[in-house]
C-alpha cells in the first residue's frame, strides 16, 4: 500500500521552459513534505520542503504547492535548466514519527536542450 | 556537505555470508537512517536510530540488524546475504525534518 505516489515514472521537458512534476499521498496524517532531487551514484539531496499549514513555499526558481483537500503536492521548476535533469522524489512525515519519512517512487526528469 | 560518509562504496559478496555496511557522521546528529533504493520502490527505511544503543524497525527490517555504540557510527548487517538484498543502500541523518543523505553503498549478492 503506497501511501506516497508518483505516478509519472519519466517527464521531459525543453529547457527554459516549465517543469511540473506532482505527487500525490493518502495519510491525512503526514503534516510535512519534503522533495529531493537525486543524481545517478550519488545520495538525495533536500531541494525544498513545506509544512501542512502552508499552500506555498518557493525557493529560487523552486516552488511547492500544496493542496490538502485533494492530497496533492507538485513541485515547479522555473526555468528548467541542463542540471535539473535528475530523478526526483516526494517524501512525507507525520509529527511523533521520528523524522520517519515515507518515499514515493520518483519521477525522472529529462530538460531538453 | 552534511558530513556524512559510507564505507564500502561497493561490495560483491556470496549468498550466506554476512556483510556490514558502515555509516559515520561528523555532525554529531541524534537520528540516523538506513535505507535500501530498488528501481520502482523509492527508498525504503530498514532501520533508524535515535540515539546511542536505541534503534527500531523499518519498513523492510527482515534480514537485517543494525548497532549504533557510538553518536557517530551506525551499522548495517546483514545477517546471511541473500540475492534479493542486492541493492544500493543509503545511510541518512536528520536535522529536525530534513533527513542528509550518504554517498551510498552498492551491494551486490551473487
Amino acid at each position: 500500500d503506497q501511501q506516497v505516489k508518483q505516478n509519472s515514472p519519466s517527464l521531459s521537458v525543453q529547457e527554459g521552459r516549465i517543469s511540473i512534476l506532482n505527487c500525490d499521498y493518502t495519510n491525512s496524517m503526514f503534516d510535512y513534505f519534503l522533495w529531493y532531487k537525486k543524481y545517478p551514484a550519488e545520495g538525495p539531496t533536500f531541494l525544498i520542503s513545506i509544512s501542512s499549514i502552508k499552500d506555498k513555499n518557493e525557493d529560487g526558481r523552486f516552488t511547492v504547492f500544496l493542496n490538502k483537500s485533494a492530497k496533492h503536492l507538485s513541485l515547479h521548476i522555473v526555468p528548467s535548466q541542463p542540471g535539473d535533469s535528475a530523478v526526483y522524489f516526494c517524501a512525507a512525515s507525520e509529527t511523533d514519527s521520528n523524522y520517519q519519512l515515507i518515499w514515493g517512487a520518483g519521477t525522472k526528469l529529462i530538460i531538453k536542450p | 556537505d552534511a558530513g556524512i560518509t559510507q564505507s564500502p562504496r561497493h561490495k560483491v559478496t556470496e549468498t550466506g555470508t554476512p556483510v556490514t555496511l558502515r555509516c559515520h557522521q561528523t555532525e554529531n546528529h541524534r537520528y540516523m537512517y538506513w535505507y535500501r533504493q530498488d528501481p520502482g520502490h523509492g527508498l525504503r527505511l530498514i532501520h533508524y536510530s535515535y540515539g546511542v544503543k536505541d534503534t527500531d524497525k523499518g519498513e523492510v527490517s527482515d534480514g537485517y540488524s543494525v548497532s549504533r555504540s557510538k553518536t557517530e557510527d551506525f551499522l548495517l548487517t546483514l545477517e546471511s546475504a541473500t540475492s534479493s538484498q542486492t541493492s544500493v543502500y543509503f545511510c541518512a541523518i536528520s536535522q529536525i525534518n530534513e533527513q542528509f543523505f550518504g554517498p551510498g553503498t552498492r551491494l551486490t549478492v551473487l
